[in-house]
């Protein structure tokens, strides 16, 4: 089965801090991707990546910068944590290749900056 | 990415089977059709998608219509397990940079 890990269920963190969500899987897929999930706007994608070192901003980038230094490891970052980053923060792999796009999400990490 | 119609919500009897109807009459040649849900309090979880075979896995079965306009996805045994927010969406598989995008989909409440 694939897994897809993150490191914290729930956080609080004080507006200003720098905080780091880490995200883990373990079928090697080439894809990874994190999206912010809002009550009422849905799923939205914050940065991907598709390779190491590689990433691409999504729709909502703005305070928020990517790590990617291993293809199994896929790092979040709030540079300077604000209350509107309050979320839940969903990180998914996809392998690559026609007809597979499907993701694999993990449990995701509700996040909460006062 | 086409648009899908979903119904709101949907109710099924436990060890029933649930059918949830999905309209995409604008899909493209090339977009497959993907189904997730989401249960409460966690991540989305994929389940199954078809392109215009019929496809049945683990889980469940997928049934697309000869013109491809619209799909249901079939629970044979629908458990409590299986109460959740269900989702589907078309989009062109082999595109990097095209996020999945989610609508409001079907709740589906299963019921002892």
């Amino acid at each position: 089965d694939v897994k897809v890990t993150q490191s914290s269920r729930y956080l609080v963190k004080r507006t200003g801090e720098k905080v780091f969500l880490e995200c883990v899987q373990d079928m090697d897929h080439e894809n990874m991707f994190w999206y912010r999930q809002d009550p009422g706007l849905g799923l939205r994608l914050i940065y991907f990546s598709y390779d190491v070192k590689m990433k691409e901003k999504g729709d909502i980038p703005e305070g928020y910068s990517v790590s990617r230094e291993k293809k199994e490891r896929f790092s979040l970052i709030l540079e300077s944590a604000s209350t509107n980053q309050t979320s839940m923060y969903l990180c998914a792999s996809s392998p690559e290749g026609q007809g597979r796009a499907e993701q694999y999400f993990g449990p995701g990490t509700r996040l909460t900056v006062t | 990415d086409a648009k899908t119609t979903q119904p709101p919500s949907m109710d099924c009897a436990e060890g029933r089977a649930a059918n949830l109807p999905c309209n995409h009459s604008t899909i493209s040649g090339n977009e497959y059709v993907y189904w997730y849900r989401q249960i409460h309090s966690q991540g989305p979880q994929y389940i199954i998608h078809g392109l215009k075979n019929n496809e049945t896995n683990e889980m469940a079965s997928l049934i697309i219509t000869e013109d491809r306009k619209s799909s249901t996805l079939i629970l044979p045994h629908a458990t409590l397990r299986d109460t959740a927010v269900y989702y589907c969406i078309v989009r062109v598989a082999f595109l990097r940079n095209t996020p999945l995008v989610f609508g409001k989909g079907t709740r589906l409440s299963v019921i002892a």
